[in-house]
């Protein structure tokens, strides 16, 4: 099985700040079509999650460009440019290429 | 807009079964692959299943094979699981949520979830 391991587990953020979330996999998420199935997703209080990122770095639909994704084989961040209040919650990696498997997840705050 | 409503969660017993129910709208269902994904009280998401957009492919979580089935009706835009054999463990809010286009890809909008608990 495939592990997602995230860091940090929580963080507190001032708004306007610079958020920063690292996931790593325990094998690489580099499929043999050439694609990497590393996906994000938040978890608003008291709301199911919501995809955020697909596939390492694309922004799916709605998403604010304050947020992106990046990484590659196993090393993926989630940078948040500016956190906004909406922005609290609880933000999980996911990979796709064997099933899907989510981090652990990583409890982001307000200041 | 994309919706699915997840019902058919409640209390049972160990060792009884309960079907889960999700209704969809707003997106052709039919050419969508349909994933169940759960959540234990207090922890993350635990994917539980994926259905292909026709029914001819199910891909099982090692934690309920043999014992849920997923099925789907394309006519009633609605799909299906099954669960037996339950245990404590499996109590969690069970999520419904929309896969990708004619593909056996990742979800992305989920329900609000219908909530399960097994106890005596």
């Amino acid at each position: 099985d495939i592990v997602m391991t995230q860091t940090p587990l929580s963080l507190s953020v001032t708004p306007g700040q610079p958020a920063s979330i690292s996931c790593k996999s325990s094998q690489s998420l580099l499929y043999s079509d050439g694609r990497t199935y590393l996906f994000w997703y938040l978890q608003k209080p008291g709301q199911s999650p919501q995809l955020l990122i697909n596939e390492v770095s694309s922004r799916f639909s709605g998403v604010p460009d304050r947020f992106s994704g990046s990484g590659s084989g196993t090393d993926f961040t989630l940078k948040i440019s500016r956190v906004e209040a909406e922005d609290v919650g609880v933000y999980y990696c996911m990979q796709g290429i064997h099933l899907y498997t989510f981090g652990q997840g990583t409890k982001l705050e307000i200041k | 807009q994309v919706q699915v409503v997840e019902s058919g969660g409640g209390v049972v017993q160990p060792g009884r079964s309960l079907r889960l129910s999700c209704a969809a709208s707003g997106f052709t269902f039919s050419s969508y692959g349909m994933h169940w994904v759960r959540q234990a009280p207090g922890k993350g998401p635990e994917w539980v299943v994926l259905i292909s957009h026709d029914g001819s492919n199910k891909y099982y979580a090692d934690s309920v094979k043999g014992r849920f089935t997923v099925s789907r009706d394309n006519s009633k835009n609605t799909v299906y699981l099954q669960m037996n054999s339950l245990r404590a463990e499996d109590t969690a809010v069970y999520y419904c949520a929309k896969g990708e286009w004619l593909v056996d890809g990742r979800p992305d909008y989920w329900g609000q979830g219908t909530l399960v608990t097994v106890s005596s």
